[in-house]
């Protein structure tokens, strides 16, 4: 399976200001997803990250939001804009993979963001 | 709409036990079903499960599917506080084959 890694692992950030969240993986991919985890909540998908396209936004999710960039088929970041308290969250990405027949998800290690 | 349930939410039980996790699924067009850990943040992959009446099996985990109830079980048997952890259970959902619906997840506490 794929190594993914993304930085940072945590922040504290003041509500108003943005972030930015790296994740790169160790061999060239063609699906990448953003997911968020609300506390106590499942894996929502916020996007999926095209390589030279804008991104796929999931209902709920905006470009203005959660501007997305994917420069190449190892990586892409995921910016949280204009924060409130209600995007404290865990920021996942993943890559797809085929497995068998099938499809799997590989997930990097998350990044676990407190906005007060 | 597509659905993924899974029972119970939590539950705790004593190291040597032997546990049982369900996730029922509503989706148009099944491919897989996939069972995860998620222990601190990052979510761990256990298993894809494709075909009714397969089982999967890594060390003392499990999984079987059924395609005609639309649900599967994970079984955890002689259960380790190591296996204390969120698991989860998803499927891509109707019309695509790389996204994935999520389960809201059991959380499982082995105690001593």
């Amino acid at each position: 399976s794929a190594v993914i890694s993304q930085k940072p692992s945590r922040d504290i950030c003041q509500r108003g200001t943005s972030l930015t969240i790296q994740c790169q993986v160790d061999s060239q991919v063609t699906m990448m997803f953003w997911y968020r985890q609300q506390p106590g909540q499942s894996l929502t998908l916020i996007a999926t990250a095209n390589q030279g396209s804008e991104a796929t936004y999931e209902s709920g999710f905006v470009i203005d939001k959660f501007p997305i960039s994917r420069p190449n088929l190892t990586f892409s970041t995921l910016t949280v804009s204009n924060m409130s308290p209600e995007d404290s969250s865990i920021y996942l990405c993943s890559v797809g993979a085929r497995q068998g027949t099938g499809e799997t998800q590989y997930f990097g290690p998350g990044t676990r963001l407190l906005v007060l | 709409e597509d659905k993924v349930v899974q029972s119970p939410l939590s539950l705790v039980v004593h190291e040597g036990d032997t546990v049982t996790l369900n996730c029922s699924y509503e989706v148009t067009n099944f491919r897989s079903l996939l069972w995860y850990k998620q222990e601190k943040k990052a979510p761990t992959f256990l298993f894809m499960l494709t075909s009714s009446g397969i089982e999967k099996k890594s060390g003392r985990l499990s999984s079987i599917l059924d395609k005609k109830e639309l649900f599967s079980i994970l079984n955890i048997t002689a259960t380790q506080t190591g296996d204390s952890a969120v698991y989860l259970c998803a499927v891509p959902p109707s019309g695509t084959a790389s996204k994935l619906t999520f389960g809201t997840g059991t959380r499982l506490q082995v105690t001593l």
